[in-house]
């Protein structure tokens, strides 16, 4: 079975620039969460979905991020403009329980210059 | 709030080494526990989990009990491998919520 799916896998853009990754989750899965991997920061939860709507985007720094989902098996984590300190790998996960056992995606390393 | 503590990396073991990696928590009730890996390059991978005090959570040479009475949770295996060398990633989710990671673990281990 295919696992959790992200593109692009790398992104270099320039501050100003907007920025869209995209996730396909496991099939079957109702929980999607986006999250932000830095080494001064660890491990971010910036969003999460059940069912396709958002549940808590408490996560999320700042106006310039938005995040989807239109269907069970797209979601999108948008930055605009993007600045350098987004530069960061930007990791989605799926889960059937919740939080428990999620599945992460490869991620994407953005760097913005 | 809850909150997750793992002893700082990176920690350089030589093959066939015994590994000990530190995981203390603080949550109230009664928390899920988790131990999480992130080879290089890849995402996170659920590694064990026990859900009670007294559980012990095992996979692929490794094994975590769920302590209560020192609200610890460590990550043992008896005898590493190169292919072990990863980040490692303890975790909690209390009463159904999300996971809260601790900083992470890096080990190398050398041939």
């Amino acid at each position: 079975d295919a696992g959790v799916i992200q593109s692009p896998r790398h992104e270099v853009t320039e501050m100003g620039q907007e920025v869209t990754l995209r996730c396909k989750p496991i099939s079957g899965h109702d929980y999607l969460f986006w999250y932000r991997q830095t080494m001064m920061r660890g491990l971010e939860l910036l969003i999460y979905f059940n069912n396709n709507v958002p549940i808590d985007d408490s996560g999320m720094p700042e106006d310039r991020f938005s995040a989807k989902m239109p269907n069970a098996s797209f979601s999108t984590l948008k930055i605009q403009p993007s600045e350098p300190r987004d530069s960061a790998v930007y990791f989605c996960a799926s889960s059937s329980q919740g939080p428990y056992e999620q599945y992460f995606g490869p991620g994407t390393r953005l760097t913005v210059t | 709030g809850d909150s997750v503590t793992q002893m700082e990396g990176p920690v350089t073991l030589s093959e066939e080494a015994f590994l000990t990696i530190n995981c203390t928590y603080t949550a109230t009730g009664y928390p899920s526990l988790f131990w999480y890996v992130q080879y290089p390059g890849e995402g996170l991978q659920l590694l064990l989990k026990a859900t009670k005090a007294d559980d012990k959570g095992s996979n692929k040479g490794f094994e975590a009990t769920y302590r209560k009475e020192t609200t610890s949770f460590h990550l043992e295996k008896g005898s590493v491998q190169v292919s072990d060398s990863a980040v490692y990633f303890c975790a909690l989710s209390n009463a159904g919520n999300m996971l809260t990671f601790g900083g992470g673990t890096r080990l190398m281990v050398k041939p």
